[in-house]
């Protein structure tokens, strides 16, 4: 059974900086190219960022390029997105997201971890 | 960057009913176009994925059509579980998005 398992949330001060991470289990995690969605609350979704499969490409949302940066550590089935000059509308619930197949469709979410950026 | 505009924004409709979503993207996306369930409090659940690929485990009620800019999520007789947000989502090209979400509720 797939399980992704997000962490590293909470409240930060405007200009601050967070590091979340998801650890990946129940599916072989170098196959599967990965990203990070978020929702800010009562509001729709919005991706963030992806990661292929070797995490030799990256790619991100216009809101966030410059200031986030997603990685992922094959060897130990983690995700990571360190997240820099965080802003009032980065405060959100962050998913990690398996890709579906090969594609950049959202397959498996986990539960969430809350960024909160406020002073 | 692609835009995804969905509507309508809300529907009411009572169990039985037909619902159709529409969504319409800002350039053509050659077939790469899901949607996705949200019920509240839970994470979004792919529904059909390649604009009319249904994701497995999902129930055949859910229909998706369309092509070039314009697509459809059909939910043929919508069931008491079936109320919930819907959102469409391309991914055709970086930076992927998303349709503001329709919320299907109850008559």
């Amino acid at each position: 059974e797939v399980h992704l398992l997000e962490s590293g949330g909470g409240l930060v001060q405007p200009g601050g900086s967070l590091r979340l991470s998801c650890e990946a289990s129940g599916f072989t995690f170098s196959s599967y190219v990965m990203n990070w969605v978020r929702q800010a609350p009562g509001k729709g979704l919005e991706w963030v960022s992806g990661i292929s499969v070797d995490g030799g490409s990256t790619y991100y949302a216009d809101s966030v390029k410059g200031r986030f940066t997603i990685s992922r550590d094959n060897s130990k089935n983690t995700l990571s997105l360190q997240m820099d000059s965080l802003r009032a509308e980065d405060t959100a619930l962050y998913y990690c997201v398996q890709g579906l197949q090969s594609y950049w469709y959202f397959d498996f979410w986990g539960r969430g971890t809350l960024v909160t950026v406020s002073s | 960057d692609i835009q995804m505009t969905q509507s309508p924004s809300s529907v009411s409709a009572s169990v039985g009913d037909r619902v159709t979503i529409t969504c319409r993207a800002s350039q053509g996306l050659s077939g790469c176009l899901a949607w996705y369930q949200q019920k509240p409090g839970k994470a979004p659940k792919v529904l059909i994925h390649t604009t009319s690929t249904l994701q497995s485990g999902v129930p055949s009620r859910f229909i998706g059509s369309g092509s070039g800019t314009d697509f459809t999520l059909t939910i043929s007789s919508l069931q008491p579980e079936d109320f919930a947000t819907y959102y469409c989502q391309q991914a055709y090209s970086f930076p992927l998005t998303f349709g503001g979400g329709t919320k299907v509720e109850i008559k």
